[in-house]
C-alpha cells in the first residue's frame, strides 16, 4: 500500500503520560495535515506542513501538543501530560498542492484512561 | 473563522433512488468544497471535489453543485447502491485545501435500504 501510513493504529496510556504518534505521507506529497476526529464528529484542523515548515497551526492545538516534520519526510505529533479530552481518532494527511484533494490515514485511535 | 454546517445528520433512501445532502458556509472566501466518504473504522475517502469557479461537477452517479451566492453546495448520488452507506463529509476551505486546512461538517449517516 502507498498511501499515508500511521503508526500505532491505537494507543491506549493512563493520564499524565506522553505519547507520540508518526505518520508517513505519501512520497511525492510534500504538504501534511494533522487532523482530530472525535466519535460523530467531522475532523478537526490541527495542524499543517509544507515540505518541513511547520505553516499553521489551529487554536485547537494547546501547548500540550507539539508536531515536527523533520527533513520534510514523515512527520511526528506529540501530545504531553494527556488528559482524558484527548481520547479521539489522530488522522493524518498529505497532499501535492491547492489543485489536489488530500489522501487521509487510517489514523492513530487514542485512548487517555 | 470558517464554519460548516451540514444536513441532514441521517437520510434513509431505498436502494435505486437519489440522495441529497446539503452544506452551508459562513466565510464568503472559501473557494474549495470537497467531498468525503468514511466507512465505519476506515479512512475519510475524497469522493469528489468542487472549486468556487465552476457550478456543478459530476463524477459518474455523483454529483456536486455549488451557489456562491447562497454560501451552499450539495452531493447529489443518483441510483444509490448498498456500497453507498457510509458517513459523508462535506468540508470548505479559503485557500483551496492549503495552509489553513479543511473545516468540515458534521457528517451525514446515509443508509441504503434494500
Amino acid at each position: 500500500d502507498t498511501g499515508v501510513s500511521q503508526d500505532p493504529r491505537h494507543k491506549i496510556t493512563k493520564r499524565g503520560q506522553n505519547v507520540t504518534f508518526r505518520c508517513d505521507p505519501i512520497s511525492e506529497h510534500n504538504r501534511l495535515y494533522w487532523y482530530r476526529q472525535t466519535l460523530g464528529q467531522g475532523p478537526e484542523f490541527l495542524t499543517y506542513f509544507q515540505n518541513e515548515a511547520q505553516l499553521e497551526k489551529s487554536r485547537l492545538l494547546s501547548d500540550r501538543f507539539s508536531a515536527e516534520r523533520p527533513k520534510g519526510s514523515f512527520s511526528t505529533l506529540e501530545i504531553q501530560r494527556t488528559e482524558q479530552g484527548d481520547s479521539a481518532m489522530y488522522l493524518c494527511a498529505s497532499s501535492l498542492g491547492t489543485a489536489h484533494g488530500y489522501t487521509f490515514g487510517s489514523g492513530t485511535r487514542l485512548t487517555v484512561v | 473563522g470558517e464554519n460548516v454546517e451540514q444536513h441532514p445528520s441521517t437520510l434513509s433512501v431505498q436502494e435505486g433512488d437519489s440522495a441529497v445532502i446539503k452544506c452551508t458556509y459562513s466565510d464568503s472566501a472559501s473557494n474549495y468544497f470537497p467531498w468525503y466518504k468514511q466507512e465505519l473504522g476506515k479512512r475519510p475517502q475524497l469522493i469528489i471535489d468542487i472549486r468556487s469557479n465552476v457550478g456543478e461537477k459530476k463524477d459518474q452517479r455523483i454529483a456536486v453543485t455549488l451557489n456562491k451566492t447562497a454560501k451552499h453546495f450539495s452531493l447529489h448520488i443518483t441510483e444509490t447502491q448498498p456500497e453507498d452507506s457510509a458517513v459523508y463529509f462535506c468540508a470548505a476551505s479559503i485557500r483551496g485545501g492549503g495552509a489553513d486546512g479543511l473545516t468540515f461538517g458534521k457528517g451525514t449517516h446515509l443508509i441504503i435500504q434494500p
